[in-house]
């Protein structure tokens, strides 16, 4: 079984600030996880993925997460806020057991304040 | 090049109509999947293709809503008759298929189709 769990709905932040959005994952099979954005009336969008090879994964716009697994954490991070990072992001766990069978967490709203 | 698009963008009816969504995946993704959102909750798995065949069905809620892929092109989710529950978000993904790396294959996801029955 798998599960993802991430532990803020919502996160505000100041423009120009760091942002940190926490991951927590289960999986009983060495996982891959993946984050993934989604602006308004927009699809998801793959922002970075884990697949066991560096365990700080860089990504898209400035983004990166680090896969912890003492901690079973995959936090995702950014130095510096922008504007156009307001936005859901998703958190997700995909276990190498089978055919790509997917966990989503609950997101995170993520409000950046001018 | 297109990414996964899907059709209608909105759709409101009442209860106990029936509804066809259609999705369209990248041109050569044998997998295609979908996914819902209900409102306030997690996105959940419904279930897969890979090209016409239905890989996993295990996440479809019950048999009001039947997936077809008829000629591993594009596929359609009907709703039929449609509950106030079924209302949320519907997304479809598709992704290649990497032989012996599945799940690391990224998936491609639409803009989602938004159903509200009332």
């Amino acid at each position: 079984a798998q599960s993802v769990t991430q532990l803020d709905s919502h996160v505000s932040v100041s423009e120009g600030t760091p942002v940190l959005l926490r991951c927590n994952y289960s999986s009983s099979y060495s996982p891959s996880l993946f984050w993934y954005v989604q602006h308004p009336n927009k699809g998801l969008q793959l922002l970075l993925k884990y697949t066991s090879a560096a365990t700080l994964v860089k990504g898209i716009n400035g983004f990166e997460a680090e896969f912890k697994k003492s901690e079973t954490s995959f936090h995702l991070t950014k130095p510096s806020a922008h504007m156009s990072d307001a936005a859901e992001y998703f958190c997700v766990v995909s276990y190498s057991g089978g055919y790509q069978k997917v966990t989503f967490g609950t997101g995170t709203k993520l409000q950046v304040i001018p | 090049e297109a990414g996964v698009t899907q059709f209608p963008s909105h759709s409101v009816i009442e209860k106990g109509q029936t509804v066809t969504l259609r999705c369209d995946p990248i041109s050569g993704h044998d997998n295609l999947y979908w996914y819902r959102r209900v409102m306030g909750k997690e996105i959940k798995f419904l279930l897969h293709f890979v090209k016409e065949s239905k890989q996993d069905e295990s996440g479809m809620p019950n048999n009001r809503f039947l997936a077809e892929r008829t000629g591993g092109t594009y596929s359609t989710l009907k709703v039929q008759p449609a509950e106030l529950e079924d209302s949320g978000v519907y997304f479809c993904a598709s992704s290649q298929d990497r032989a012996g790396f599945p799940s690391y294959n990224e998936q491609f996801f639409g803009p989602g189709t938004r159903l509200t029955v009332l």
